[in-house]
């Protein structure tokens, strides 16, 4: 397994159009993050799914955000109507309490997709 | 609500020194507590995982600490090299397992 894979990795676009986000999880994990970091901050939490359960949602997070994770594997973050604020990485995370290489809890994490919204 | 609060902000060291980083959290009933790196532009690479019921863990030069009572952790980085240079970031995990909390990170710069 390579990891937890985000694409795309950079996307600029203008403001008012949607973006997509895609993420494939390390194969089997059951637990899927999505997170946004902006410059000098810590990762924020967006939301979060159990198999193909959307569990939480961020209060912080508009109507304008909608994610998915059909099957329970890959998942896709979607903004629409995006806006200059919404510029950030959005990082995606997964972990897994059964057995493997990638279980006991440990979280981890995408390389991130840079949005930017000119 | 969970606040972590790491400390410093930023830290500037030789090459070769041991440093201590910091990282406190407002709700003790926690599950775990997780360190990253995060190198510019990048995602998080996991360091250490501290279950609750741990008080510490190792991993070659770095060994992180929990004091889950005072709402405490370190990370401790022995003989510390320029290519530590990163933004460390701790997070802490709730029980359910569907939020981790993270602090805004130190910046590290290790001078050679």
């Amino acid at each position: 397994d390579t990891g937890v894979s985000q694409n795309p990795r950079h996307k600029i676009t203008k403001r008012g159009q949607n973006v997509t986000f895609r993420c494939d999880p390390i194969s089997e994990h059951n637990r899927l993050y999505w997170y946004r970091q902006t410059l000098g901050q810590g990762p924020e939490f967006l939301t979060y799914f159990q198999n193909e359960a959307q569990l939480e949602k961020s209060r912080l997070l508009s109507d304008r955000f909608s994610a998915e994770r059909p099957k329970g594997s890959f998942s896709t973050l979607e903004i629409q109507r995006t806006e200059q604020g919404d510029s950030a990485m959005y990082l995606c995370a997964s972990s897994s309490n059964r057995g493997g290489l990638y279980s006991g809890n440990t979280i981890y994490f995408g390389e991130g997709s840079w949005l930017t919204v000119v | 609500k969970q606040e972590v609060t790491q400390i410093p902000a930023a830290l500037s060291v030789p090459e070769g020194e041991n440093l201590v980083l910091n990282c406190s959290f407002t709700d003790s009933a926690i599950y775990n507590l997780q360190w990253f790196r995060q190198d510019p532009g990048k995602g998080l690479t996991s360091l250490l995982l501290i279950q609750s019921s741990q008080r510490e863990q190792t991993s070659g030069r770095l060994n992180a600490s929990l004091d889950k009572s005072s709402g405490r952790s370190t990370l401790y980085i022995a003989a510390s090299q320029p290519g530590d240079s990163a933004t460390y970031l701790c997070a802490v995990g709730r029980y359910n397992f569907n939020k981790f909390y993270f602090g805004s990170g130190t910046k590290l710069n290790v001078k050679p």
